[in-house]
């Protein structure tokens, strides 16, 4: 079945340093990669999203690159600041999916001042 | 604009009990899904409903239901509880146009203990 695998499980840098997290899905019809972070007590936030038609996309400290071939995609952050520290989750979807996400495991990041 | 907002916050209730959880989506849009997250099996997609008609629906047993009202507004139902229903269940939102992916706007959830 549809999977996302999501490497590491834990992360700690210190601040500054910059934090990469990588996703492996499983449905080579997968299209859509949104990211999502987890704060303690609160829902998943959507912070960046990738189409399959795009290779990389940036928004500030954050970028996501996309490789279709080998189905992988990943998260990186630079100049990470304490204020990052959460859990962070990949997903994907395809067409037709409506609100439908596979979910990685989550990776817990800590930034250490 | 106001977020999704779920509740009730916390509950707690016995095994066999039923319980009805309430979402209500962020104005405007029509979709909303329900997603289960447990440490151990992660976030796992209950079903999705658009247009007071379910749209998509993952494996969960048939325990699991849920509502979509003409205003959005969704409840989710858990009929006959058992321990490993304990967990955080979360609500999401988006405009719903349907075909193409869309952003999930999340609520803060509701936490379920069975005990």
């Amino acid at each position: 079945g549809e999977n996302v695998e999501q490497h590491p499980s834990t992360l700690s840098v210190q601040e500054g340093d910059s934090a990469v997290i990588k996703c492996t899905y499983s449905d080579s019809a997968s299209n859509y990669f949104p990211w999502y972070k987890q704060e303690l007590g609160k829902g998943p936030q959507l912070i960046i999203d990738i189409r399959s038609n795009v290779g990389e996309k940036k928004d500030q400290r954050i970028a996501v690159t996309l490789n279709k071939t080998a189905k992988h995609f990943s998260l990186h952050i630079t100049e990470t600041q304490p204020e990052d520290s959460a859990v962070y989750f990949c997903a994907a979807s395809r067409d037709n999916q409506g609100g439908k996400l596979i979910f990685g495991q989550g990776t817990e990041l800590s930034v250490k001042p | 604009k106001a977020g999704v907002t779920q509740t009730p916050r916390y509950l707690i209730k016995t095994r066999g009990q039923q319980v009805t959880l309430s979402c209500s989506p962020i104005s405007g849009h029509r979709s909303v899904s329900w997603y289960q997250q447990t440490p151990g099996q992660g976030l796992q997609f209950l079903f999705e409903y658009f247009s007071e008609t379910q749209r998509n629906k993952g494996n969960f047993p048939g325990r699991f239901s849920g509502r979509q009202f003409s205003n959005s507004r969704s409840e989710m139902n858990v009929s006959t509880l058992e321990l490993g229903d304990s967990a955080l269940y979360l609500c999401a939102s988006s405009w719903g146009t349907g075909g193409f992916n869309e952003k999930l706007f999340f609520g803060s959830g509701t936490q379920l203990s069975v005990l």
